[in-house]
């Protein structure tokens, strides 16, 4: 079965500074990883998604993440950040079964501050 | 990039009626559909996995006679709240794929509010 840690529940950070978003996973076979973002009564917007390849992932607006096996993390960055950036930020774990049913993170509240 | 269409985006009824959400996908055919379920402040919770032209997959604790699926084409899904109650107040999100391997493609959600 596979999990997925989200440890920060909120990111407060200044407009303009870097950011890292942590999100680390437990699976015992190879997974598909996704950051997605929601913004607040809509859905969810998919910012990149690992599926195989090169571990470093670039995705939009900005944001990068870059997956590590050894470690099982998957964490998300953006080197300067928006006021815009302000929203949840979902990690989602999929794996190869019939379905690839995905598996949230509890999610984390980036604040950018002015 | 692919668009899922989810309406209405907000319901508000009395308890006891039933509500049906509809989830399409505009720009690509999805054999499979997912349902969630988002309560205030936390996570998406996956209720489960709509197959068209088959019966839907239900996440354990999640109520088949309660919450009502049909995929009855490539591009549709239905989830209908029946008999609705206040504790079925919630975001529900739909999401949908191309293929398996690819990402799943979220609608903007449908907030329900039971009176």
């Amino acid at each position: 079965a596979q999990s997925v840690t989200q440890l920060d529940s909120q990111v407060p950070v200044f407009e303009e500074a870097p950011v890292e978003l942590r999100c680390n996973y437990s699976s015992s076979v190879s997974v598909y990883l996704f950051w997605y973002v929601q913004y607040p009564n809509q859905g969810l917007q998919l910012l990149l998604k690992y599926l195989s390849g090169s571990t470093l992932v670039k995705g939009i607006n900005g944001f990068e993440a870059e997956f590590n096996k050894s470690q099982t993390s998957f964490h998300l960055r953006k080197p300067s950040v928006h006021i815009s950036d302000t929203a949840e930020y979902f990690c989602a774990v999929a794996g190869p079964s019939g379905t690839y049913k995905y598996i949230f993170g509890t999610g984390t509240r980036l604040k950018v501050l002015a | 990039g692919a668009v899922v269409s989810q309406h209405p985006s907000r319901v508000i009824c009395k308890s006891g009626t039933s509500v049906k959400i509809e989830c399409r996908s505009l720009d690509f055919q999805a054999t499979t559909m997912f349902w969630y379920r988002q309560f205030p402040k936390q996570s998406l919770m996956l209720m489960a996995t709509s197959n068209e032209g088959s019966k839907a997959t239900y996440e354990q604790g999640v109520e088949k006679d309660k919450f009502l699926i049909n995929h009855a084409s490539l591009t549709l899904s239905t989830l209908t709240v029946t008999s609705a109650h206040p504790e079925d107040s919630s975001f529900y999100i739909c999401s949908a794929r191309p293929d398996p391997n690819q990402p799943q493609h979220f609608g903007d959600g449908t907030r329900l509010s039971i009176l």
